[in-house]
C-alpha cells in the first residue's frame, strides 16, 4: 500500500511567494527524503531528514519531521520560477541491513510558480 | 553524490516485445533499485538488483516479467519482457550512498509501448 499522502496535490503561487508542501506516512521510517522532478524527467534529490532529527536547511529548503504525526513538510522560501516541478516525499522504513533503501513514494505535489 | 546514466533515453517498442534497460554508476555502490513510474503517478518500487544473486521483487512484480542482471557493483540491467500498453512507463534506477542512506536516481527511461 502507498505510504506516503502529500498535501497539496497541486499548488500555484507567484514568484518570491513561499511554497510549503506536506508528506503524511503510516510505518515508522529510518528517514525521509524530498525530491524534485521536472516534467516527467529524472529525480533530484533535495534533502534527507533522519527520523531522529526535527528539522534540516538547505538553501531555500527548510524540511520539518514530526514522527509522532508521522508528517513532514517541505517549505521553499522566495520561490522562483525555476522551481516550478513536482515535488516528491519517499520514505525509507529499513530497520537494519539491506533492508534499507526500498523507498516508498508520496503522491507529489505539482508546484507552479508564476513570474 | 554518484552519476548515474540510463540506456535508452527512451524507447517506442511494439507490443510483444521485449526491451533492455541499462544503468551504469561512476562509483561502485552496493545497493541499487529499479522503479516504475507510471504515466501520472508516483514511484514503485520494482525491485532490488543484488550484485551475485538474483534480484529481491516487491509485491506486484515477477522475474520472467520484468528480469534483472547485476554483473557487478557498477551496472545493471533491467528488461521488461512481453510488453503491453500497461508497461508504458518511465523507469528509474537508483543507487544508495552515504552512511544515512541517501539515495540517488538516474535520468529515467521513458517506454512507450504501441
Amino acid at each position: 500500500s502507498q505510504q506516503g499522502e502529500e498535501d497539496p496535490q497541486a499548488l500555484s503561487i507567484q514568484e518570491g511567494e513561499n511554497a510549503t508542501m506536506n508528506c503524511s506516512y503510516k510505518t515508522s521510517i529510518n528517514n525521509l527524503q524530498w525530491y524534485r522532478q521536472n516534467s516527467g524527467r529524472g529525480l533530484v534529490h533535495l534533502i534527507l531528514i533522519r527520523s531522529n532529527e526535527r528539522e534540516k536547511h538547505s538553501g531555500r529548503l527548510r524540511v520539518t519531521l514530526d514522527t509522532s504525526k508521522k508528517s513532514s513538510s517541505l517549505l521553499i522560501t522566495a520561490s522562483r520560477a525555476a522551481d516550478t516541478a513536482s515535488y516528491f516525499c519517499a520514505t525509507d522504513a529499513g530497520a537494519g541491513g539491506t533492508s534499507y533503501g526500498k523507498l516508498t513514494f508520496g503522491q507529489g505535489t505539482i508546484l507552479t510558480v508564476h513570474p | 553524490s554518484a552519476v548515474i546514466s540510463q540506456k535508452p533515453s527512451r524507447d517506442i517498442c511494439q507490443r510483444g516485445t521485449s526491451l533492455t534497460i541499462q544503468c551504469q554508476v561512476d562509483s561502485q555502490v552496493t545497493m541499487m533499485f529499479w522503479y516504475r513510474q507510471q504515466p501520472g503517478q508516483s514511484l514503485t518500487l520494482i525491485a532490488t538488483a543484488n550484485q551475485g544473486s538474483e534480484a529481491t521483487y516487491e509485491s506486484g512484480f515477477v522475474i520472467d516479467k520484468f528480469p534483472i542482471s547485476r554483473p557487478n557493483l557498477t551496472f545493471s540491467t533491467l528488461t521488461v519482457s512481453n510488453m503491453s500498453p500497461e508497461d508504458s512507463s518511465i523507469y528509474l534506477c537508483s543507487v544508495v550512498q552515504g552512511p544515512y542512506y541517501e539515495q540517488y536516481f538516474g535520468p529515467g527511461t521513458r517506454l512507450t509501448v504501441t
